[in-house]
């Protein structure tokens, strides 16, 4: 089984400052890593994915995270956040290979204020 | 591409009554889908795995007559909460994954907000 831990529930941040959301997880084998950002009462967008290949993984609205297979890590970065990125954030595994139901992380809140 | 929705986007109901909640991929075919139920301040449930043309897989704990599932065809999945009380009130998001293209992202509806009175 997978498992996923997202360890800050809330990170405050001010607009155009850097910010990291952490992510880790736990699997025997070998998994899809996700970020997903939810606004309020809506459902969840895909921000970016990392499957094979390069560990650096770009996504939409600046965000890029970094697969760490030492660390089983996979954090969640952007260098300058703006006030609409005011959002849940959630880290999520599949299994590789399959098209695999989702663990999620229990999700970071980033508020963003001036 | 790869949008899925959901209707209704909210209902309220009596308790006792049941209501059903449609989950439609709008520009790709989906032979799985899943069904997500989230409470206020907290992460996804999983409920159940969709498999078009086949039953519905449960999670544990998961009351498969209280929440009946039906995958009619490719771009359609429906979730039943049939005899509802207050205690079924929460978000219920769906997803689908594409059966060609990106066969290993899920892709979210909008979710469907549950008030049982």
């Amino acid at each position: 089984a997978q498992s996923v831990t997202q360890l800050d529930s809330q990170v405050p941040v001010f607009e155009e400052a850097p910010v990291e959301l952490r992510c880790n997880y736990s699997s025997s084998v070998s998994v899809y890593l996700f970020w997903y950002v939810q606004y309020p009462n809506q459902g969840l967008q895909l921000l970016l994915k990392y499957l094979s290949g390069s560990t650096l993984v770009k996504g939409i609205n600046g965000f890029e995270a970094e697969f760490n297979k030492s660390q089983t890590s996979f954090h969640l970065r952007k260098p300058s956040v703006h006030i609409s990125d005011t959002a849940e954030y959630f880290c999520a595994v599949s299994v590789a290979g399959t098209a695999s139901k989702l663990t999620f992380g229990t999700g970071t809140r980033l508020q963003v204020t001036l | 591409g790869a949008v899925v929705s959901q209707h209704p986007s909210w209902v309220i109901c009596k308790s006792g009554t049941s209501v059903k909640i449609e989950c439609r991929s709008l520009d790709f075919q989906a032979t799985t889908m899943f069904w997500y139920r989230q409470f206020p301040k907290q992460s996804l449930m999983l409920m159940a795995t969709s498999n078009e043309g086949s039953k519905a897989t449960y999670e544990q704990g998961v009351e498969k007559d209280k929440f009946l599932i039906n995958h009619a065809s490719l771009t359609l999945s429906t979730l039943t909460v049939t005899s509802a009380h207050p205690e079924d009130s929460s978000f219920y998001i769906c997803s689908a994954i594409p059966i060609s293209g990106h066969t290993d992202t899920q892709y979210f509806g909008p979710g469907t907000r549950l008030t049982v009175l």
